[in-house]
């Protein structure tokens, strides 16, 4: 069975920073892009970054590019989104999902980790 | 970047009723559309893909349709468990980019 656990997330000052982890299980992580999509509070889903399965190709959204670093470890079967420079405006659920092979579909969800970022 | 225009907004419809919710893209996408559902408090499920590819699992009531720029996604006969809002997703191009959502309730 296919499962993805996001951690890390808090409550953090504007101009701060956050390391959230995606621990993945019940798949060969190795082989999968992965996406990073996040929610605000009452709003609908935004996608910020996309990570290939060997890294070598990375995505960001233009709201958060040059402030936040998504990574993986293939031998820790775990992905990692490094938000620094946080805003109030990056304050809710961050999802990690499993896309489709060779899309960018996402096809599986972790449970959400939120992200508060507040004064 | 591509924008992705969802409509209705919500919708109320009775149990057993067909329900389409469109997506309107500001330019083509090859037929590259996603369709999610989501309930309060949970993660998103994705229903459609690649237009009118059903996911494994997803009840065959769930349809998707279109081309171009112009995509439906219908619910054939409304059940109450299908009470959710429901997203589009472009895959065509980065950055990849949701409408804003369907809300859909049940009378």
């Amino acid at each position: 069975e296919v499962q993805l656990v996001e951690s890390g997330g808090g409550l953090v000052k504007p101009g701060g920073s956050l390391r959230l982890s995606c621990a993945a299980s019940g798949f060969t992580f190795s082989n999968y892009s992965m996406n990073w999509v996040r929610q605000a509070p009452g709003k609908g889903l935004e996608w910020v970054s996309s990570i290939s399965s060997r890294s070598n190709y990375i995505y960001y959204a233009d709201s958060v590019e040059g402030r936040f670093t998504i990574s993986r470890d293939n031998a820790k079967n775990s992905m990692y989104l490094q938000m620094n420079s946080l805003r109030a405006e990056d304050t809710g659920i961050y999802y990690c999902a499993r896309l489709h092979r060779g899309t960018y579909w996402s096809a599986y969800w972790g449970q959400g980790t939120l992200v508060t970022i507040s004064s | 970047d591509i924008q992705m225009t969802q409509s209705p907004s919500s919708v109320s419809a009775s149990v057993g009723d067909r329900v389409t919710i469109t997506c309107r893209a500001s330019q083509d996408i090859n037929r590259w559309i996603a369709w999610y559902q989501q309930k309060p408090g949970k993660a998103p499920n994705l229903l459609v893909y690649a237009t009118s590819t059903l996911e494994s699992g997803v009840p065959s009531r769930f349809s998707g349709s279109g081309s171009g720029t112009a995509f439906t996604l219908t619910i054939g006969s409304l059940q109450p468990e299908d009470s959710a809002t429901y997203y589009c997703q472009q895959a065509n191009s980065f950055p990849l980019t949701f409408g804003g959502g369907t809300k859909v309730e049940i009378k």
